[in-house]
Formats: structure tokens, C-alpha cells, sequence
């Protein structure tokens, strides 16, 4: 059974709609992040919450929003849609943020968005 | 500039050949973590090892600090090994920096 559970599994949105992610992890981690892959780019860190708190944000645009109603859910609104927002988003957790191997990340097999 | 290379690009084996995998990173080391990437997209974490010598199975992670440099060594690969390979550098708050990855295609 899958311990991080990412809905939905593909999405197609049109310019300028909004897309809500679903991301939900069940392996008692403290600490969820959210991570994009575009074809043309490596992996890219967003956002890392800690107990439901904004760690870090490393995303340039308001337009992406994330949401933690539980400690185990990290939802990542996205509004006003631009093609170019066209990826994979990963959701991931790990047990703490304290730089060491409870740094491990678990990674959810990602929501694969296209923006037309 | 980039701050964590990978190297090859992409390699083709033999079924039962060894590979050697490199990454090598510019900035200061707090972690160092291999992940799989299944061709379908999903990623498994393999290491954590932010310095020396790690083992799992066929795997061998080794990370030498002061060289910046972390590999990723399979011995008598199969095709089901078949996929990326992301080593990814740590930072505060453990944001990780991902490198572009390593293409592994094994044949039968």
C-alpha cells in the first residue's frame, strides 16, 4: 500500500483555471514538502513544512499556495494557470528536518499536470 | 552555476555488467541522498549518506566530503534496474538540491 498518497494522479487544467493537489502521507512524518519535475529541468524544491508550519518557500509565485488542514495533509493550491506550469508536482515527507537520516525522504508518485 | 552534477548522462549495459555512477556537488554537504526513479516517475529513496561507505544489496553509495563527490556503484546489473538515478545535495530545513540524473538502460 502506498504510505503517501497523491490525488489526482494526472490532471489537465485550461489557461487561467485553478488546480487543487491532494497529497496525504501515513507514515507519521513530521515534515511534508512539495517538489516539481519539468521536462527541461531537474527536480525543484517548493515549499517544506514542519508541524504544519512554512519551513521554507523557494517558489518565486503567489499563485501556488500550499495548505495543511492535518499534519499528515499538504494539499499546493495552484491559481491563474500558465502552460508553463506543466510538470509533475511530488509530494514528499520525512520524519524531522534535524540533518540527519530522519532527513530521508518518501516521495509520492506525483501528480502529472498539463496546462493548456 | 549548478550546483550538483551527475555523470554519465545516460549509460547502456549488458545484463551482469558493473556501473559507476558519479555526482559532485559545489557547494557544502549537509546530506547526501540516491534516489531510483522508475521510469513511470516515481521516486525511491536508496541512500542516505552524507560521508564514507554505505551498502544495500547490489548497491554501494560512497561519499568523500572533502573531494565533493558522492557515487553510486551496481554490481551484475539487471533489467529491472533499468531507470534514472538523482542523487540530490541537503541543505537547511532539509531542502534538497536534485541533480539532473543518470539515465541507466540495462539489456538482456
Amino acid at each position: 500500500d502506498p504510505k503517501i498518497i497523491q490525488k489526482p494522479k494526472y490532471l489537465v487544467a485550461v489557461t487561467g483555471s485553478e488546480k487543487i493537489l491532494i497529497c496525504e502521507q501515513y507514515l507519521g512524518h513530521n515534515a511534508m514538502y512539495w517538489y516539481r519535475q519539468s521536462a527541461k529541468k531537474p527536480l525543484e524544491f517548493m515549499f517544506s513544512y514542519s508541524y504544519q508550519k512554512l519551513m521554507d518557500n523557494q517558489t518565486a509565485s503567489s499563485r501556488f499556495q500550499p495548505q495543511s488542514s492535518k499534519k499528515n495533509h499538504l494539499d499546493l493550491q495552484i491559481t491563474a494557470l500558465k502552460p508553463d506550469d506543466s510538470a509533475t508536482y511530488f509530494c514528499a515527507s520525512s520524519q524531522g528536518l534535524g540533518g540527519t537520516s530522519a532527513e530521508t525522504l518518501y516521495f509520492g508518485s506525483g501528480t502529472r499536470l498539463t496546462v493548456l | 552555476g549548478q550546483q550538483v552534477q551527475q555523470s554519465p548522462a545516460s549509460l547502456v549495459l549488458q545484463e551482469g555488467e558493473n556501473a559507476e555512477l558519479q555526482c559532485n556537488f559545489s557547494t557544502s554537504l549537509n546530506s547526501m541522498q540516491w534516489f531510483y526513479q522508475r521510469p513511470g516517475g516515481s521516486l525511491v529513496s536508496l541512500f542516505y549518506n552524507p560521508s564514507g561507505t554505505k551498502h544495500s544489496g547490489r548497491l554501494t553509495s560512497t561519499t568523500v566530503i572533502k573531494e565533493r563527490r558522492s557515487s553510486l556503484h551496481i554490481s551484475s546489473s539487471q533489467t529491472t534496474d533499468s531507470g534514472t538515478y538523482l542523487c540530490a545535495l541537503g541543505g537547511s530545513n532539509a531542502k534538497l538540491t536534485f541533480g539532473k540524473g543518470t539515465k541507466l538502460s540495462v539489456k538482456s
